[in-house]
């Protein structure tokens, strides 16, 4: 069965310096997203992303955090000077068939990978 | 500020019992809704998802939806202690003709004694 995965699984950094974090996606999906869960707190949106460009961001994105499609089947979360608060499990998704697939389409989690900033 | 509500639990129920979990949404303009499980230290995993008022029934798992009262729930027949995870609740907001993203809630912890 396909499946989202993502590497690393566990990446320890220091304050300040720049991190990748990077996904592969379901083969056949269009649709990608990161998401993230500090310690003992909720899954939180961070991203969509479509057709090459960003489709939605939250608040928590801000000019820190950029995302990359570099090729046809990579998707990267970059964080260009890591705080302490960084910290936490990032989760890339995917979904979608096409856009005939609806809105209703069920996005699918990798494995995720934990970031620490010391 | 848009809210997914979940009672956090711990929930305990013996094997062999249902499971009911619940879940309140503040957004009127939601479309989709999912609930996912959860183990400690791993990703969200899908249960099933649900849009129209009702319920949905996949094996041992029936979703319920109540738009009226913003309210879904999760029924887990015949719990399992395998079934033990943290069940989370995930609306889709309504965004045009994007896929739009997932608001979570907290999560239920579910705990199935043997």
């Amino acid at each position: 069965e396909p499946e989202v995965t993502q590497t690393p699984s566990h990446q320890v950094t220091q304050m300040g310096q720049e991190v990748i974090l990077r996904c592969v996606p379901i083969s056949n999906h269009l649709y990608f997203y990161w998401y993230r869960q500090i310690l003992g707190q909720k899954v939180e949106f961070l991203v969509s992303f479509y057709n090459n460009e960003i489709s939605e961001k939250s608040e928590i994105f801000d000019d820190q955090f950029s995302v990359e499609r570099p090729d046809g089947s990579n998707f990267t979360l970059k964080i260009r000077s890591t705080k302490l608060e960084d910290s936490a499990m990032y989760f890339c998704a995917s979904s979608g068939g096409g856009r005939a697939a609806g809105f209703y389409n069920e996005q699918f989690f990798g494995p995720g990978t934990r970031l620490t900033v010391l | 500020q848009k809210e997914v509500e979940q009672n956090s639990g711990p929930l305990s129920v013996p094997e062999g019992a249902i499971a009911s979990l619940n879940c309140t949404y503040s957004d009127r303009g939601s479309q989709s809704f999912f609930w996912y499980r959860q183990y400690s230290g791993k990703s969200p995993e899908l249960i099933m998802f649900i849009y129209s008022n009702g319920d949905k029934e996949d094996g041992r798992f029936t979703a319920q939806l109540n738009k009226a009262s913003q309210y879904v729930s999760l029924l887990i027949r015949d719990s399992q202690p395998s079934d033990s995870a943290t069940y989370l609740c995930a609306v889709k907001r309504r965004y045009g003709g994007s896929q739009g993203n997932l608001i979570f809630g907290k999560g239920t912890k579910l705990s199935v004694k043997p």
